[in-house]
């Protein structure tokens, strides 16, 4: 099946720092990847859609210019966590949809990343 | 907002019981997902239904998709301690096929 990757697994960083956070499609192409956060206990939030080539759709009450992300190939889309604070401590969830938009495909979810802010 | 509420949110039985969790939503969805989660990973698709009355089995696990396709059960026969998890539904819409997670139901299953 086809196998999505997140890097890193977990990141701590202080308060105030930028971490990076790669997500990658191993054996298909993605036009399009999504990015999720799930707190302790909670579900899936979809936090913004990832687009090859074009910026990224935030869902509201998500700030784009906090929560940078790139699609800059079609294996590869990042999400960047800008001047990092406590409250952005949680568990990162990226997936990847192989195909075209239009088309139904099954979405292949990453293992996630957990990134603690000090 | 689309809005999926999952029921029960905590389920704690014994190996070998029966179980339904439900899955409902004002929202209609081009199709509903069912994902089981482990903790510190991400979810795993369980099943898909698309067709509204459709009933999927995968072993002890019957999936049904309401009518209207705005709700669906997932049903599990004779659990095992290895289904313990966090089971989510999600519905899905749009053409880029936009996921929408519900609520989540954690279960434990007890030997």
């Amino acid at each position: 099946g086809a196998v999505v990757s997140q890097h890193p697994s977990r990141v701590i960083c202080k308060s105030g720092t930028s971490v990076k956070i790669e997500c990658r499609s191993l054996d298909f192409q993605a036009t399009t990847m999504f990015w999720y956060r799930q707190f302790p206990k909670q579900s899936l939030m979809l936090m913004a859609t990832s687009n090859e080539g074009s910026k990224a759709t935030y869902e509201q009450g998500v700030e784009k210019d906090k929560f940078l992300i790139n699609h800059a190939s079609l294996t590869l889309s990042t999400l960047t966590v800008t001047s990092a604070h406590p409250e952005d401590s949680s568990f990162y969830i990226c997936s990847a949809l192989p195909g075209l938009a239009g088309e139904y495909n099954e979405q292949f979810f990453g293992p996630g990343t957990r990134l603690t802010v000090l | 907002t689309q809005l999926l509420k999952q029921s029960p949110q905590f389920l704690s039985i014994q190996e070998g019981e029966n179980l339904t969790v439900y899955c409902n939503s004002s929202s209609v969805f081009s199709s509903l997902q069912w994902y089981r989660q482990e903790p510190g990973e991400g979810p795993v698709l369980l099943v898909t239904v698309v067709t509204g009355g459709e009933v999927k089995k995968l072993k002890r696990l019957t999936f049904q998709f309401g009518d209207a396709r705005k709700d669906s059960s997932l049903h599990i026969t004779a659990a095992q301690t290895g289904d313990t998890g966090l089971y989510l539904c999600a519905g899905v819409s749009g053409g880029y096929q936009k996921v929408t997670f519900g609520t989540g139901t954690k279960l434990q299953v007890i030997p």
